[in-house]
């Protein structure tokens, strides 16, 4: 069975700081890799999509990477702002059930 | 492109009764899947389908019923609600199984007393 971890848990910064939000999974026969964002009380915001064969996605000041050997991904987000408060989601498709599996999340805060 | 809606999106339920939550996709995406998210556990997968007249288990399928008549439609239906079963279920689709992202729905914050 797919495990999905994500550390840190929690994690509060300074506007203007990068943020660095780690994930693991312990199959690392997958098909892509999702983050995704989630405000308090929303649905899931899809961030970034990164297939098996890529290294890393773009999309502003937002970049993921992935490690499918080690099992590992992270995204980066440059320099914070308040509005991007909010906790962050990382899921997997594993290839041999096509299944979606979520971490737990990390919440982040960023203090202005 | 409305994407993905739920409805609805608060319900309170007296523990015993049964409700259908409704999920409609207009991308005509094949595959949709249920979900319920909780404090502490993380989105767990209750059903999904592969295709319309195609459903499966997921993770914690027990109380829940699942049918696909129809490519846009996949409605969840709790049998008998328990407190249990206080939770935000959120309903997802994407274009196929494996090389593809998912959308999601807004969500259904469902509380049984």
């Amino acid at each position: 069975k797919q495990e999905v971890t994500q550390i840190p848990a929690a994690l509060s910064v300074p506007e203007g700081e990068n943020l660095v939000l780690n994930c693991s999974f312990t199959d690392s026969a997958i098909y892509n890799l999702q983050w995704f964002r989630q405000d308090p009380g929303k649905g899931l915001t899809s961030l970034l999509l990164i297939q098996s064969s890529q290294r890393e996605q773009t999309s502003g000041r937002l970049n993921a990477s992935l490690d499918k050997s080690s099992g590992r991904s992270t995204l980066y987000i440059a320099a914070s702002q308040p509005g991007d408060s909010a906790t962050y989601l990382c899921a997997v498709i594993t290839a041999n059930d096509y299944k979606l599996s979520f971490g737990a999340g990390t919440t982040v805060t960023v203090r202005a | 492109n409305a994407g993905v809606t739920q409805t609805p999106k608060f319900q309170v339920l007296k523990t015993g009764q049964s409700m259908t939550l409704q999920c409609a996709q207009d991308m005509n995406h094949e595959y949709m899947s249920w979900y319920r998210q909780d404090p502490g556990m993380g989105l767990r997968l209750i059903h999904y389908s592969v295709g319309a007249g195609i459903t499966d288990q997921g993770e914690v399928p027990n109380g829940y019923n699942v049918s696909r008549s129809t490519t846009e439609d996949f409605p969840l239906r709790l049998l008998s609600a328990a407190p249990s079963q206080t939770s935000v279920y959120f309903c997802a689709s994407t274009l196929s199984e494996g090389n593809y992202g998912y959308t999601f729905g807004s969500g259904t914050r469902l509380t049984v007393v």
